[in-house]
């Protein structure tokens, strides 16, 4: 089965700092998601990007946050300046279409920020 | 409003036994209810999903119970084997949304 691809799988920074997470989505797929999972939490929903635009973001997806799709291939997360609380593990999920309701996730990219 | 409670938070049942999750809702407009399943190290992946207008879906060992009236909706893994320990969420949405509101997460453990 396809895959959506995350890298790095794991990465460390300095409170402060920017990180761009990356992904690559399943290549006939059209929406891509950001959600993020903080340690013994719930999944919770960032945003939602079609047709290279943001088409949804939650109230967690403040202004520190940016999403981009550079290339044919990438989709990428940029937290601008990172907080401790920036800290979760953060999935790139795709579909291929809006009716279509099966979501592929990513294997997640673990952030810790110190 | 936007909430989808889970429970159990974790779950121990011995193999061959059924295993049920359970979830409520309060938002009546949600119309989709999906159920994925986690393994370590892995995103969540969909395992089954039901909508609004059936109450019951069953794909091989997995059903999904809906019960709309009283805005609940339940797992259930029959003849539960040691390669279905996973965490399990139960989320939902609604239309023209494009977001899915996840439960906290269910932790089975099914002993050999």
């Amino acid at each position: 089965e396809p895959e959506v691809t995350q890298t790095p799988s794991h990465q460390v920074t300095q409170m402060g700092q920017e990180v761009i997470l990356r992904c690559v989505p399943i290549s006939n797929h059209l929406y891509f998601y950001w959600y993020r999972q903080i340690l013994g939490q719930k999944v919770e929903f960032l945003v939602s990007f079609y047709n290279n635009e943001i088409s949804e973001k939650s109230e967690i997806f403040d202004d520190q946050f940016s999403v981009e799709r550079p290339d044919g291939s990438n989709f990428t997360l940029k937290i601008r300046s990172t907080k401790l609380e920036d800290s979760a593990m953060y999935f790139c999920a795709s579909k291929r279409g809006r009716s279509v309701e099966k979501l592929f996730f990513g294997s997640g990219t673990q952030l810790s920020v110190l | 409003q936007q909430q989808v409670k889970q429970s159990p938070q974790s779950l121990i049942v011995q193999k061959g036994g059924i295993s049920i999750i359970n979830c409520a809702y309060e938002n009546t407009a949600f119309d989709y209810f999906p159920w994925y399943q986690q393994f370590p190290g892995k995103g969540p992946a969909l395992l089954i999903a039901i909508r609004p207008d059936v109450s019951e879906k069953k794909e091989g060992r997995f059903t999904i119970s809906f019960n709309k009236s009283a805005k609940q909706f339940s797992l259930h893994i029959m003849d539960s084997q040691p390669g279905d320990s996973a965490t399990y969420f139960c989320a939902a949405s609604q239309g023209g949304s494009e977001k899915l509101v996840f439960g906290k997460g269910t932790k089975l453990t099914v002993n050999p």
